[in-house]
């Protein structure tokens, strides 16, 4: 069974930084790329970065772009966002998610880790 | 970045009815477009994939069309647990952008 489980979120203060990590189970991590989209309260989902299954193409939301870094362990079947500088406008649920492709969709979800930034 | 207008905002609806959601993309996006359910607890799963697919394990009166700028979802017969949110999301150009999303609600 795939699971996905997010961990890492909490209230940090503006400016600060925070990792998300994000362990894979259930299938060959290596051979898929990631995802990470975030939802803010009461908004709808917005994709914030991408990462292919070696690491070599990785993508960012223009608005994430310079502060958080997307990156993965292989190894450890565990997916990362590095988020600094961090804006009260970061303030979501963010949910892990993997990339079927060739048909371009996120075929499975973690439940999702919150990240509240607040002074 | 391409923009997807979801419609209608929110839908009140019958157990037992026939519902239908769009999506309209501000350029065209190649039969790239997927939906996804949301539930309340915030649990998200896809429903169907590249226009039409329907993903696995999704229950057959969940269905999808379009094509060039106009897509759509239709649940021939709603069930108590099709009460959730519905997002569509193009992933033909990147950024991948998701719609507003639609809250289908217990009339």
């Amino acid at each position: 069974e795939v699971q996905l489980v997010e961990s890492g979120g909490g209230l940090v203060q503006p400016g600060r930084s925070l990792k998300l990590s994000c362990l894979a189970s259930g299938f060959t991590f290596s051979n898929y790329g990631m995802n990470w989209i975030r939802q803010a309260p009461g908004k709808g989902l917005e994709w914030v970065a991408s990462i292919s299954s070696s690491s070599s193409y990785i993508y960012y939301a223009d608005t994430v772009k310079g502060r958080f870094t997307i990156s993965r362990d292989n190894a450890k079947n565990t997916l990362y966002l590095q988020m600094t500088s961090l804006r009260s406008e970061d303030t979501a649920l963010y949910y892990c998610a993997r990339l079927n492709n060739p048909y371009w969709y996120f075929d499975f979800w973690g439940p999702g880790t919150m990240v509240t930034v607040s002074s | 970045d391409i923009q997807m207008t979801q419609t209608p905002s929110s839908m009140p609806a019958s157990l037992g009815e026939r519902v239908t959601i769009s999506c309209r993309a501000s350029q065209g996006i190649s039969n790239y477009l997927n939906w996804y359910q949301q539930k309340p607890d915030g649990t998200i799963k896809p429903l169907i994939y590249y226009t039409s697919n329907l993903q696995s394990g999704v229950p057959s009166r969940f269905s999808g069309s379009g094509s060039g700028t106009d897509y759509s979802l239709t649940i021939s017969s709603l069930e108590p647990e099709d009460f959730a949110m519905y997002y569509c999301q193009q992933y033909d150009s990147s950024p991948n952008t998701f719609g507003a999303g639609t809250k289908l609600e217990l009339k």
